[in-house]
């Protein structure tokens, strides 16, 4: 069965660092990748998603992930982060076939200090 | 605002009750999911409708749980005799088409508390 793995709960950055998030993912074949971000009170926001071509991917808000399939990795990364960045962020994968749901991981709560 | 509205926002019930929980999709939207997100976790998928068929359901829509979509627009999902466990978001989507490249958009949530 998929699986999708956000090994990290919790992260803290300062304004302005940069980030990284990471996601792995199991799977038989390539999956279609996605990160959402998910902010309190508000519905899952579709940053970015991966399907074929490009390995670096441009999403919205400055984001950017790259597929990296020797490593089953689909990571999420920003250069600057700013205070509306927090959030909670979920990465999910699907395959276009059948049932074409999505399957979550777990999610990373990303803290921004001043 | 994504477009998908959820009603209610927030349900408190007692074990035992029957509750029930609307999503209006986007308009020419003809795909419509529903997930259910507890605490510390990632949406888990419960069901999803093409039009007004329901084409799957998940192992965690237990027989207490039903979700219909009569007339291909608007989705109910119903659970009956509560639990402490179904405490959880309730999250509806929808797409354009069935194809995932096809952005599903999220609803805000209703958040049940059964206590």
């Amino acid at each position: 069965a998929q699986s999708v793995t956000q090994p990290d709960i919790h992260i803290t950055v300062s304004e302005g660092a940069s980030l990284e998030l990471r996601c792995n993912y199991s799977y038989g074949a390539t999956p279609y990748l996605f990160w959402y971000v998910q902010s309190p009170g508000q519905g899952l926001q579709l940053l970015l998603k991966y399907f074929s071509g490009d390995t670096l991917v441009q999403g919205i808000k400055g984001f950017e992930a790259e597929f990296k399939r020797s490593q089953s990795s689909f990571n999420l990364r920003k250069p600057s982060v700013h205070w509306s960045d927090a959030a909670e962020y979920f990465c999910a994968v699907g395959l276009d076939r059948r049932a074409r749901q999505l399957t979550f991981g777990s999610g990373t709560q990303l803290t921004v200090l001043p | 605002d994504t477009g998908v509205s959820q009603d209610p926002r927030h349900k408190i019930t007692k074990r035992g009750q029957n509750v029930t929980f609307r999503c209006d999709p986007i308009s020419e939207h003809n795909r419509l999911y529903w997930y259910r997100q507890t605490l510390g976790q990632g949406p888990e998928f419960l069901t999803y409708f093409q039009n007004e068929a329901q084409l799957e359901k998940s192992r965690l829509l237990s027989d207490r749980f039903s979700a219909e979509r009569p007339k291909g627009s608007f989705s109910t999902l119903e659970i009956q005799r509560t639990e402490q466990g179904d405490s959880a978001m309730y999250l509806c989507a929808s797409s354009l088409g069935p194809q995932l490249r096809n952005e599903q958009f999220f609803g805000p949530g209703t958040r049940l508390t059964v206590l």
